[in-house]
């Protein structure tokens, strides 16, 4: 098995840009997910295959990779951004796998 | 609507079993695979099991292996995790979440809401 390394935290002010990264040696072969999780409720998708968007979600949350690590950036952050984010990968033996999670702190 | 609706959480006491159902509405739970992802209170979200279209294929997280079991019954729409030898470690809010379809597509593209299981003397 394998981990996905989060940062526990992240804050930033309103109008500035986060960027929530999250690191494994597996990520070269496989590909990353987002979801945003609020306060008492299921999570929802933000990004898949590291960088597409599904349909709903705004322009302003895009995904990258570099190597081992993928990047969810969100760009002018507003207080509803405040949340849990994950990242989410899978193997080809079918173990999935959940980031630790980030706390998005809009300050 | 397409949704999820988890129900079968509560109390039990450590060595006891439950039983969660995950209801699927609005589309055909069998044209996909099923998962359920557990999340202990204040912490983060824990990948728990996986099961294909007819239960012949199932996958579980190291923590839980030998101790849960999944199933479903396609005709009535519903999954669902058996949960035995639970410790107090288990103590979770349990979704059910729906895999997306088509190959190479290893993400959840629909949850439930949860249900809470707590383990406790």
């Amino acid at each position: 098995s394998y981990e996905l390394t989060q940062p526990p935290s992240v804050s930033v002010s309103p109008g500035q840009t986060a960027r929530i990264t999250c690191f494994t040696d597996a990520l070269p072969n496989q590909y990353a997910y987002w979801y945003q999780q609020k306060p008492g409720q299921a999570p929802v998708l933000l990004i898949y295959k590291d960088s597409e968007r599904p349909s709903g979600i705004p322009e302003r949350i895009s995904g990258s990779r570099s190597g081992t690590t993928v990047t969810l950036t969100i760009r002018g952050v507003r207080a509803e951004d405040e949340a849990d984010y994950y990242c989410q990968s899978a193997d080809s033996s079918g173990t999935w796998v959940f980031g630790g999670g980030t706390k998005l702190t809009v300050l | 609507e397409v949704q999820l609706v988890e129900s079968g959480g509560g109390s039990v006491q450590p060595g006891g079993s439950l039983r969660l159902s995950c209801a699927a509405s609005g589309f055909t739970s069998r044209a996909y695979w099923m998962h359920w992802v557990r999340q202990a209170p204040g912490k983060g979200l824990v990948w728990v099991s996986r099961m294909n279209h007819d239960a012949s294929i199932t996958t579980f997280a190291d923590s839980v292996k030998g101790r849960l079991t999944v199933s479903r019954d396609n005709a009535k729409n519903t999954v669902y995790l058996q949960m035995n030898s639970l410790r107090a470690e288990d103590t979770a809010v349990y979704y059910c979440a729906r895999e997306a379809s088509g190959t190479g597509n290893w993400y959840f593209d629909l949850w439930g809401r949860g249900t809470l299981v707590t383990v406790s003397s």
